[in-house]
């Protein structure tokens, strides 16, 4: 079985600033993939950035990159340039076959 | 291309009630799942289906259930309900989850339930 932890329920961050969420997750599997989603108040979830488990390299999308450490199995989101569109409810997930998400991280952007 | 659509959006029951979701996927995804989530929980995984077939199940007690049909289209049904079944149910479709080439889901706007 696969599960997911975000120890940090609530986080803030002023705009223009460089925030991290932290992941972490276990699995017994060697080949799987992990995410991270965005969801912003009463608006649908949605992908912010993946990553697959037998690649090295942290993934980067735009402002978005992690910090993918595969033998501590964390898997932490970096938001650089925070925006104010940035706030929502970020969910770090794992997938090997079906998608596990962690409780969540509300995330503060302050002007 | 349309996005994923869930009914009713937003619903209130009584206690012992049931009820029935209904979730259709974006056109050419055979992949449906479904999420209870509340606060502080995060989202709980119910069922996958795929091709009519549940894949994959989540620790949820037997009142809750599930179905795919042909068309991909999935509904989900939660029997005798109890308060703590208040949630928002999540369906996401994706083309194949098993397949790990994305993984990416693509979710609904969730349907609200509430049980009094």
């Amino acid at each position: 079985a696969q599960t997911v932890t975000q120890s940090q329920p609530e986080m803030s961050v002023q705009e223009a600033e460089t925030v991290t969420l932290s992941c972490t997750y276990d699995t017994s599997e060697s080949d799987y993939y992990l995410f991270w989603y965005k969801q912003p108040p009463s608006r649908q979830m949605i992908l912010v950035i993946r990553q697959e488990a037998y690649k090295q390299q942290n993934a980067t999308e735009n402002r978005f990159s992690v910090n993918f450490q595969k033998a501590a199995k964390s898997f932490s989101l970096k938001i650089s340039d925070s925006q104010l569109g940035d706030a929502a409810m970020y969910f770090c997930a794992s997938n090997n076959n079906d998608m596990r998400f962690g409780a969540g991280t509300r995330l503060t952007v302050k002007p | 291309k349309a996005g994923v659509t869930q009914t009713p959006r937003y619903l209130i029951k009584t206690r012992g009630q049931q009820v029935t979701l209904s979730c259709s996927p974006i056109s050419g995804h055979r992949s449906v799942s479904w999420y209870q989530q509340t606060p502080g929980q995060g989202l709980q995984f119910l069922f996958e289906y795929f091709s009519e077939t549940q894949r994959n199940k989540g620790n949820f007690p037997g009142r809750f259930s599930g179905r795919q049909f042909s068309n991909s289209r999935s509904e989900m049904n939660v029997s005798t309900l109890e308060l703590g079944d208040s949630a928002l149910y999540l369906c996401a479709s994706s083309v194949d989850l098993s397949v790990r080439n994305t993984g990416e889901l693509f979710f609904g706007e969730g349907s609200r339930l509430t049980v009094l």
